[in-house]
């Protein structure tokens, strides 16, 4: 089993939908998570961090779930900038982050 | 700043080559990390230092060596190069240290994408 899981897509939606992307992780002792964002062939980028109370910034709502081990990210009124791989970023403890393989959005007009 | 920087962009290798990736950063990071990024595979952990003279192995270090000789720059070597390198790679710095920070975001370079045939 991995240990950050994603679907991986593709999203297709249109303009102006709400979308939810999920992520599950493994180890229980993990302590600290995140959403970085890809574009196509490009290098990620922090989207932002997940609190346990949960945190919003702009129209991104991210929320973390640590009895059943999943992290939620929430997309209001997308905009076709969007479009991109979001990454669930995991800190198990140990001196690295654990990547999930991504779930892509593509934002349709 | 640049940032993090990275050169080349694009190699083509022959099995068998040697070759090293340069990665460096401008912003005093102790925290540097080599990834290797392969389709549906997420990003994959290489090598790592904590600091000048201090490095790691990550979950996937066969076939690399790392040093840290200054706190800027961390070069990674493919001593002989595979077809199963082919990949992307990509350079990270960060602001921490410590495994337990709460917030240690990566800064990413542009990456090196690498085939060797």
């Amino acid at each position: 089993r991995k240990e950050v899981e994603q679907d991986p897509g593709p999203f297709n939606v249109p303009e102006g939908a709400t979308v939810a992307f999920n992520c599950t992780y493994s180890n229980s002792a993990s302590q600290s998570f995140f959403w970085y964002r890809q574009d196509c062939r490009k290098e990620p980028k922090l989207l932002m961090s997940v609190y346990s109370s949960g945190n919003e910034d702009g129209r991104f709502t991210a929320q973390l779930n640590r009895a059943s081990q999943y992290i939620s990210l929430l997309i209001r009124d997308s905009k076709l900038s969007d479009s991109a791989t979001y990454l669930c970023v995991v800190n198990t403890g140990r001196r690295a982050l654990t990547f999930g393989s991504g779930t892509r959005l593509q934002v349709q007009p | 700043n640049a940032g993090v920087t990275q050169t080349p962009k694009f190699q083509v290798l022959k099995t068998g080559q040697s070759m090293t990736l340069q990665c460096a950063q401008d912003m005093n990071h102790e925290y540097m990390s080599w990834y290797r990024q392969d389709p549906g595979m997420g990003l994959r952990l290489i090598h790592y230092s904590v600091g000048a003279g201090i490095t790691d192995q990550g979950e996937v270090p066969n076939g690399y060596n790392v040093s840290r000789s200054t706190t800027e720059d961390f070069p990674l070597r493919l001593l002989s190069a595979a077809p199963s390198q082919t990949s992307v790679y990509f350079c990270a710095s960060s602001y921490s240290r410590t495994s337990g920070s709460s917030y240690n975001e990566q800064f990413f370079g542009p990456g090196t994408r690498l085939t060797v045939l």
